[in-house]
Order: C-alpha cells, then structure tokens, then sequence
C-alpha cells in the first residue's frame, strides 16, 4: 500500500487550525497511525487507529477518516508542533507516507 | 521506563558488511515484536525489517531481502541487524522500534544510529 501526503510543506501560523491528509492507495480499514518528528529526534506517536491519542499527546490533535482518505487536525497552532509528520498504515505490511512539513508562516 | 540504545553504526564501503545492536530494557523483550526503520538524510521514513517475539518469523522490505538479516537474542534483551553487500542508498539513520502498549503500531523509538555506505 503507497501512501500519499499532502501538502509536502504547509505554511502556518501560532494558533490556526491546521489539517494534514494521508491518502492510500488501496483500503487502510481505518489501521492508520500518525507520527511526529522534529529535527534531529526519533519519531512520536501521535495517534494510532485513526483517532486513538496516544498517552500524554495534547488533545489539540486529532484524527478522522476511513478507507483510503485519513486527516491529522492540529486545533490550534503551538509553536512546539512546528515538525513533521507522517502517516503509517499497518493494514497490509507497513509503510509510511513521505511528511508533510510545517513551518512557521 | 522503555528505552531502545542502538549501536555499531558507522562508515562503511560499498560491498561491505556492518551488524547493528540495539539493546532493549524497561519491558519484557521476549514478549513484542522488533523492528528497524531507517530514514535516509533529508528523507522519509522507510520500514526495514521485524522480527516476531520467539524470533521465528521474520519479515523484510523488498530492497534488503537476501543482504539483511533481522535477529535477536531475547536472553540479552537485545535486536540485531546484519547487513550484507550494502549499498550506497542503504545509509541512513536506522532506528529500533518496538509496540508495547499500541500493538502493532511503534511506540517506542531508539535515538538512532547512522550508517554511511560510501568509498
């Protein structure tokens, strides 16, 4: 299964609402993780089976979607959440999309 | 507390062999799954290898079959990566990972470690 992110790089600023998706190639059946990486430091799990927050993760961010179609909602903006991110999907295998990076506007 | 230390990176010449350590604590390391996940510089994410917790299966992408070999030692908490006739687009930053309280999906990351396939 390919995964497709988009944007590839998103402009933000301090306190918008900030939407990433992640498209499949195929089915996901809802098996759809999102991590955060920030320069230079090992990946953070931010949410796994398309909307379960992991523990200790700010309920700022959130996750929806199904079959092929996932988004990681960001409510409001933390100069902290400047990163990137990537979707997972362990339906079939696994594989990571390619990030999207959010910089400061 | 998980915490995941991988070693024996480093630079390497093309054709060449290099074994990756990671040693586990904090868990019960005979009872998860293992796996490396590498990102090359300035690059993605790209799954590697896994290993069942008895060790008896294991699982690699398509680009490492035949040349890497995903093992672990569960006496000594510890995951091993052998990596036979490397390649220039095999360096990157490797990473073990393992899911322990969101199996199957990683929760726990090592700091990394770096391998440079190059002459």
């Amino acid at each position: 299964i390919q995964l497709t992110q988009s944007p590839s790089l998103l402009s933000a600023s301090v306190g918008d609402r900030v939407t990433l998706s992640c498209k499949g190639s195929q089915n996901i059946n809802n098996y759809l993780a999102w991590y955060q990486q920030k320069l230079g430091e090992a990946p953070k799990l931010l949410i796994y089976k398309t909307n379960s927050l992991q523990t200790g993760i700010p309920s700022r961010f959130s996750g929806s979607g199904s079959g092929t179609d996932y988004t990681l909602t960001i409510s409001s903006l933390h100069s902290e959440d400047l990163a990137t991110y990537y979707c997972y999907q362990y339906n079939n295998g696994w594989t990571f999309g390619g990030g999207t990076k959010l910089e400061l506007k | 507390e998980v915490q995941l230390v991988e070693s024996g990176g480093g630079l390497v010449q093309p054709g060449r062999s290099l074994k990756l350590s990671c040693a586990a604590s904090g868990f019960t390391f005979s009872n998860y799954g293992m796996h490396w996940i590498r990102q090359a510089p300035t690059k993605g994410l790209e799954w590697v290898a896994s290993i069942s917790p008895s060790g008896g299966s294991t699982y690699y992408r398509d680009s490492v079959k035949g040349r890497f070999t995903i093992s672990r030692d569960n006496a000594k908490s510890t995951l091993y990566l052998q990596m036979d006739s490397l390649r220039s687009e095999d360096t990157a930053t490797y990473y073990c990972a393992t899911a322990v309280t969101t199996v199957p999906v990683f929760d726990y990351w090592g700091q990394g470690v770096m391998v440079t396939v190059s002459s």
